[in-house]
């Protein structure tokens, strides 16, 4: 059973870090790309960052790049979200998901999601 | 940004049909997916680009269109169906969802 467990959030001051793991386990994790989507309260779902297969390639959207650092050690099957200079908006669940690069890049599957606020 | 603007809240009575629509701002050629998510989840492929079943998806769930405009159908409509579905593209840079259209059974 593909399982992807997220941890590391939590409550946090602006303008501090956080550092997000996503620990995956039930697939060969280091035969797919990656992914980090968000969801603030109430909202609906935005894309922040992915991740190639050896993690040589990193995307992210505008409003995160030069702050968020995606990563990952496939050694450990662990996918990673450094964020830096932390702000209000940055409030969200963040949900590690997994890309079917066969399916045309769908996220396939997705953690339950780990809680930032962003808050002094 | 590939805007996805999908339809308003919808309210159906189980046994019935429903159909979600998700306009493109651009092409997205087949890579539209569909995912529901329920209050308190994670978000749940049902379908991927277009029309695909993700597995152990039921039946009752459907999906066609291409380059900007897609459905997503619920037929028939169970009680348990009740969520919010996002449509998705990832035919374009960066990766954008739709707004979510929250079904409510009557």
């Amino acid at each position: 059973e593909v399982q992807l467990v997220e941890s590391g959030g939590g409550l946090v001051q602006p303008g501090r870090s956080l550092k997000l793991s996503c620990a995956a386990s039930g697939f060969t994790f280091s035969n797919y790309d990656m992914a980090w989507v968000r969801q603030a309260p109430t909202k609906g779902l935005e894309w922040v960052a992915s991740i190639s297969t050896g993690g040589g390639n990193t995307y992210y959207r505008d409003s995160v790049k030069g702050r968020f650092t995606i990563s990952r050690d496939n050694a450990k099957s662990t996918l990673y979200l450094q964020m830096d200079s932390l702000r209000s908006e940055d409030t969200a669940t963040y949900y590690c998901a997994r890309h079917a690069r066969v399916y045309g890049y769908v996220m396939d599957a997705w953690g339950q999601g780990a809680s930032v606020t962003v808050s002094s | 940004d590939t805007v996805l603007t999908q339809s308003p809240a919808l309210a159906v009575s189980p046994g019935e049909r429903v159909t979600i629509s998700c306009r493109a701002s651009e092409s997205v050629s087949t890579l539209m997916h569909w995912y529901q998510q329920k209050p308190g989840q994670q978000p749940k492929l049902l379908i991927y680009k277009a029309s695909n079943l993700a597995s152990g998806v039921p039946a009752r769930f459907s999906g066609s269109g291409s380059g900007t405009d897609f459905t997503f159908t619920i037929d028939p409509v169970e009680a348990d169906d009740i969520a919010t579905y996002y449509c998705h593209q990832s035919w374009n840079s960066p990766l954008t969802f739709g707004s979510g259209t929250k079904l409510e059974i009557k």
